[in-house]
């Protein structure tokens, strides 16, 4: 059982290009989130989606897009990386999207944006 | 608007030593879930405990403690006799219910714990 399974685990990219970060649960949670997590600035959500089809804007979602067409896999994209996008990119899940429910994570991205 | 705030940036004790990270809360909302994960060196998030506002009852899981005070608006971590496995960044978060039905997740900024041999 994999869980929650992130590709690649890293990536350098330089100013401009663009890349696409997967993620693959095989638990049939409804949701899924993209957060970022920067030094001292803890972990920050991206977009986060509610369900097949649907996607939705957090916290910062500036320079970002996302995809959501089935239910296991949660895309998240950089159309021209920035330098400020060097950070390590986690992707969560819930079975549905309620308060008590932790989340349960990936291993994680680390892009470097030179 | 909610905030979670880790006021320990970095915290290095040695080996069988307590150690207690401290987690301090603030919502209107009075409803809400406090959790704690753990990330270890390797870079995965592990969810180690969650508490809802109601209940205030104290929680122990071998060397793990938690302590939960409503009145100080406070959810404290206490590792006894620390080991080197748990070197790691420990995240407090909360999970409020808003009026609309839906809630806001919010994390704190991590405490690095570093536990030395």
């Amino acid at each position: 059982n994999a869980g929650v399974t992130q590709t690649p685990k890293f990536r350098v990219l330089k100013t401009g290009q663009s890349m696409t970060l997967l993620c693959a649960q095989d638990m049939n949670h409804e949701y899924m989130y993209w957060y970022r997590q920067d030094p001292g600035m803890g972990l920050r959500l991206i977009h986060y989606s509610v369900g097949e089809g649907t996607t939705a804007k957090g916290e910062v979602p500036d320079g970002y897009n996302v995809s959501r067409l089935k239910k296991q896999n949660f895309l998240l994209g950089l159309e021209s990386a920035a330098p400020s996008q060097t950070s390590v990119y986690f992707c969560a899940t819930q079975p549905y999207g309620t308060a008590n429910s932790p989340l349960h994570f990936g291993n994680g991205t680390r892009l470097t944006v030179t | 608007a909610q905030k979670v705030t880790q006021a320990q940036t970095e915290i290095s004790v040695v080996e069988k030593e307590d150690v207690t990270l401290d987690c301090v809360y603030e919502t209107r909302d009075t409803t809400y879930y406090l959790f704690w994960y753990k990330q270890p060196p390797s870079g995965e998030l592990v969810f180690l405990i969650r508490r809802n506002s109601f209940d205030e009852q104290n929680e122990i899981s071998g060397r793990y403690s938690w302590n939960f005070q409503k009145s100080t608006s406070s959810f404290n971590f206490t590792i006894t006799a620390s080991q080197v496995v748990d070197s790691a960044v420990y995240f407090c978060a909360l999970s409020a219910i808003s009026g609309a039905g839906s809630y806001q997740l919010t994390f704190g900024k991590g405490t690095k714990l570093s536990v030395i041999p």
